[in-house]
């Protein structure tokens, strides 16, 4: 299995950009979970689904993030307008299902908004 | 979900065992103990979890304390692949209130060659 696959693996942008970040979960998962790691606030859960639902996306910092999962194989998070404050390393997570013990997090797209 | 602490950092070396302290004083009775781990540039990888009894995995061990209200991790022959930083997570899985994991500070763990 290929794990989660996430893309791009890093993204360069400038402020008030549109940025958009993709994540392909484990085949067969039916939770997606989007965190973002910084210095300062450390690994943060943004929004997670199931079964391509939105269930709490309490941890959406603001009206700028949005998430979507049209399907069961892909996930984005969109950014727009995006802020220098937004630079971090964003990760996407899959599981069998919301209870389930374990989550397989992807390797990260880290983020730089100059 | 309930606060855990951890020491923010511990140095061991190479091939020795390494027992890493959570502390949970306020653990519920439908908390489970999970433990993650962060190698350098590389997302979080589940290590183990629990909930009263002892375990062991072909990663590690977790021993449990009677009262629940800390529990240690156990590496039982440390390598330099080890170095990462470790999470100790409480998930009230009984609860209902399936969502992600809370991450503290974790305590980033060196080790010596």
């Amino acid at each position: 299995d290929a794990g989660v696959i996430q893309s791009p693996r890093h993204e360069v942008t400038e402020m008030g950009q549109e940025v958009t970040l993709r994540c392909k979960p484990i085949s067969g998962h039916n939770s997606l979970f989007w965190y973002r790691q910084t210095m300062m606030r450390g690994l943060e859960l943004l929004i997670y689904f199931n079964n391509n639902v939105p269930i709490d996306d309490s941890g959406m910092p603001e009206d700028r993030f949005s998430a979507k999962m049209p399907n069961a194989s892909f996930s984005t998070l969109k950014i727009q307008p995006s802020e220098p404050r937004d630079s971090a390393v964003y990760f996407c997570a899959s599981s069998f299902s919301p209870l389930a013990y374990e989550q397989y997090f992807g390797p990260g797209t880290r983020l730089t908004v100059t | 979900d309930a606060k855990t602490t951890q020491p923010n950092s511990m140095e061991s070396n190479e091939e020795e065992p390494v027992h890493l302290p959570c502390n949970h004083s306020t653990i519920s009775g439908t908390d489970y103990i999970h433990w993650y781990r962060q190698l350098p540039s590389q997302g979080p990888e589940y290590v183990i979890h629990g909930l009263t009894s002892n375990v062991n995995n072909r990663m590690a061990s977790l021993a449990i304390a009677e009262d629940r209200k800390s529990s240690t991790l156990i590496l039982h022959r440390a390598t330099l692949r080890d170095a990462a930083v470790y999470y100790c997570i409480l998930r009230d899985i009984a609860g209902g209130g399936a969502d992600g994991l809370t991450f503290g500070k974790g305590t980033h763990l060196i080790i010596q060659p």
